[in-house]
């Protein structure tokens, strides 16, 4: 029972460029959430899924496009890297319903130059 | 629109003294208020949690107290360890089911 496992764990990008990064959770859990954490500013939701087929824009969706591939997968797609994305990207998931605890990957550094 | 504000940012005592971290937050719809721990490298992993039905909720060295009038929660670490060193974030939750993270604290436990 690995949890939710993000793929890659570090990336360098120069800007311009693209890149999907990937998560994966084997809980069976419904919703599944993408943020960004960068120093001082806490966690910032970019999008969500509250369930299998549909995704919404969280507080800092600029940028970014997300798929919710199936019901263990939802990945986040950069088109085109900006230096200010530079950041530390964390995949959560959490059971259908509000109020429900989330669960965090280890996280993506990404580094864009 | 809603906000979550948490103090202090950092935040160092003894090891065996206790630790408060406060939480205050603006959408008096909140009903939802977890606490996560963040380790150097690692992801955030939730601590406790209280749903705004509970003034306070205890388990084991860690408890959490909310006040819904005042809109603001707070954890507290006992008998602190050096192991309790880490960042740690609140949230808040409404109905959306989305969470609002305060901006973290940084707890040092010196041995």
């Amino acid at each position: 029972n690995a949890g939710v496992t993000q793929t890659p764990k570090f990336q360098v990008l120069k800007t311009g460029q693209s890149m999907t990064l990937q998560c994966a959770q084997d809980m069976n859990h419904n919703s599944m959430y993408w943020y960004r954490q960068d120093p001082g500013m806490g966690l910032r939701l970019i999008y969500y899924s509250a369930s299998e087929g549909t995704t919404d824009k969280g507080e800092v969706p600029n940028g970014y496009n997300v798929s919710r591939l199936n019901k263990r997968e939802f990945s986040l797609r950069l088109e085109s890297a900006a230096p200010s994305q530079t950041s530390v990207y964390f995949c959560a998931s959490g059971r259908r319903g509000n109020n429900q605890p989330q669960h965090f990957g280890d996280g993506t550094r990404l580094s864009i130059l | 629109g809603e906000n979550v504000e948490q103090h202090p940012s950092t935040l160092s005592v003894q090891e065996g003294d206790s630790a408060v971290i406060k939480c205050t937050y603006s959408d008096s719809a909140s009903n939802y208020f977890p606490w996560y721990k963040q380790e150097l490298g690692k992801g955030p992993q939730l601590i406790i949690d209280i749903r705004s039905n509970v003034g306070e909720k205890k388990d084991q060295r860690i408890a959490v107290t909310l006040n819904k009038t005042a809109k603001h929660f707070s954890l507290h670490i006992t008998e602190t360890q050096p192991e309790d060193s880490a960042v740690y974030f609140c949230a808040t939750s409404s109905n959306t089911g989305k969470l609002i993270f305060g901006q973290g604290t940084t707890l040092q436990v010196k041995p």
